[in-house]
């Protein structure tokens, strides 16, 4: 079946960087592109951007543009997310989700990683 | 930036029908979908495309969505269906958004 196993959790210092993994197995994974999302503590979810599956294309949310990087390893059927000078708005869980294909307005997630906790802090 | 709008809370009885509310402006223009999080979960995709139902999702989740405001409905709502509610759309073609989040209680 389609799983997508996400890294350990992580502690890191205010202006730091972390790398979040993504494992994807029991599909094709050079057909689907991957989102990344993120939700602080009783917080709403904050769609971050995305990669490809075809290619290394990536979107970004205006948000985090500068900040962010999303990458691939093909070989590997994982994906990463790299999130640079951290501050303690970032404390959050971050969560991988499969778009449906390529991403298009109207697609959908699923499945969603597990999520990994992100918490920054002195 | 475009804006999706969900209430807080909602509240129903095992059986009745929990309807929760999605707004954004012209929102009937775009697709909504919507995903089920219950505590110290990943989000699970209830409804994609308005008004289509994964696999193994039960029927009693439907969805609509018009003018506005997108629905998600729960017929005969039980217990398990206790969770928080989130309704997503795209803005373009290439950001995505999501509402705040609806929490159904089950009383």
């Amino acid at each position: 079946q389609v799983q997508l196993v996400q890294s350990g959790a992580e502690v890191k210092k205010p202006g730091a960087s972390v790398k979040v993994s993504c494992k994807a197995s029991g599909y094709t994974f050079t057909n689907y592109a991957m989102h990344w999302v993120r939700q602080a503590p009783g917080q709403r979810l904050e769609w971050m951007g995305w990669i490809n599956g075809g290619n290394d294309n990536t979107t970004y949310s205006q948000k985090f543009q500068g900040r962010l990087t999303i990458t691939r390893d093909t070989s590997a059927t994982t994906t990463y997310m790299e999130l640079s000078s951290l501050r303690s708005a970032d404390t959050a869980v971050y969560y991988c989700a499969r778009d449906r294909g390529i991403p298009v307005a109207g697609n959908w997630f699923a499945p969603w990683g597990q999520g990994t906790l992100v918490t920054v802090s002195s | 930036s475009y804006e999706l709008t969900q209430p807080p809370s909602v509240s129903v009885s095992p059986g009745q029908t929990a309807s929760i509310i999605c707004s954004g402006n012209k929102l009937g223009d775009k697709y909504a979908t919507w995903y089920q999080q219950k505590p110290g979960q990943s989000p699970v995709l209830v409804i994609y495309l308005d008004t289509k139902r994964p696999s193994g999702i039960p029927e009693r989740f439907s969805g609509s969505n018009s003018g506005n405001t997108a629905t998600l409905t729960i017929s005969g709502t039980q217990a398990m269906d206790e969770a928080d509610y989130y309704c997503q759309a795209w803005d373009g073609s290439t950001e995505v958004v999501f509402g705040g989040g609806t929490k159904l209680t089950v009383l």
